[in-house]
């Protein structure tokens, strides 16, 4: 079945650097991407949506400067922390709306700023 | 999207129980789906429920929805320590994006 995958599963760095998520959808296109956060036992939160050719929209206290989104093909999105943070530190989720269970999620990338 | 708000957020039980939890709702709905979330994972589609269904099972899911009460509740019979997730409900609407509340935290002891 249809498959969302992220790359990297992890990743520590330090303050200051930027680092690259990638978000593919393997089997199906993706006009439209969704990124998430989720802070430790708490729920997901909605970053910001992925628009194929388009600029991204962001939510509300979501910094656009600070969390750049690409959807550069119809399978690929990525999210680059620059500068990043120790209150950047979170994990990230994408997902890709689909027509049979409505969205498809990603596993996830664990971000780890030192 | 709506959110929808899961209860009890925290649920323990012993393996081979059944877990029962519950999600409310505000506006009307189209469908309702729960999700799964291992720790430290993405999220896994369990089941679908349409507006005009009251009860839908999936191996050893059920869940139930009752529009009048806008709330739907998930049981999983005969729990395995596998079990053992955050759940989550979330009612779609177009594409728009999926909003999530807080969950459920079902810890299934061995």
């Amino acid at each position: 079945g249809a498959v969302v995958s992220q790359h990297p599963s992890w990743v520590i760095c330090k303050s200051g650097t930027s680092v690259k998520i990638e978000c593919r959808s393997l089997d199906f296109q993706a006009t439209t991407m969704f990124w998430y956060r989720q802070f430790p036992k708490q729920s997901l939160m909605l970053m910001a949506t992925s628009n194929e050719g388009s600029k991204a929209t962001y939510e509300q206290g979501v910094e656009k400067d600070k969390f750049l989104i690409n959807h550069a093909s119809l399978t690929l999105s990525t999210l680059t922390v620059t500068s990043a943070h120790p209150e950047d530190s979170s994990f990230y989720i994408c997902s890709a709306p689909s027509k049979v269970v409505t969205q498809y999620f990603g596993p996830g990338t664990r971000l780890t700023v030192l | 999207s709506q959110q929808g708000e899961e209860d009890p957020q925290a649920l323990s039980i012993q393996e081979g129980e059944n877990a029962t939890m519950n999600c409310s709702y505000k506006t009307s709905i189209n469908n309702l789906q729960w999700y799964r979330q291992n720790s430290g994972r993405g999220l896994v589609h369990l089941i679908l429920i349409r507006s005009n269904e009251r009860e839908k099972h999936s191996g050893r899911l059920r869940v139930t929805l009752d529009t009048s009460k806008k709330s739907s509740s998930l049981l999983i019979t005969a729990s395995r320590a596998a079990d053992t997730a955050s759940y989550f409900c979330a009612m779609p609407s177009g594409n728009t994006p999926l909003v999530f509340g807080k969950g459920t935290r079902l810890s299934v002891i061995a």
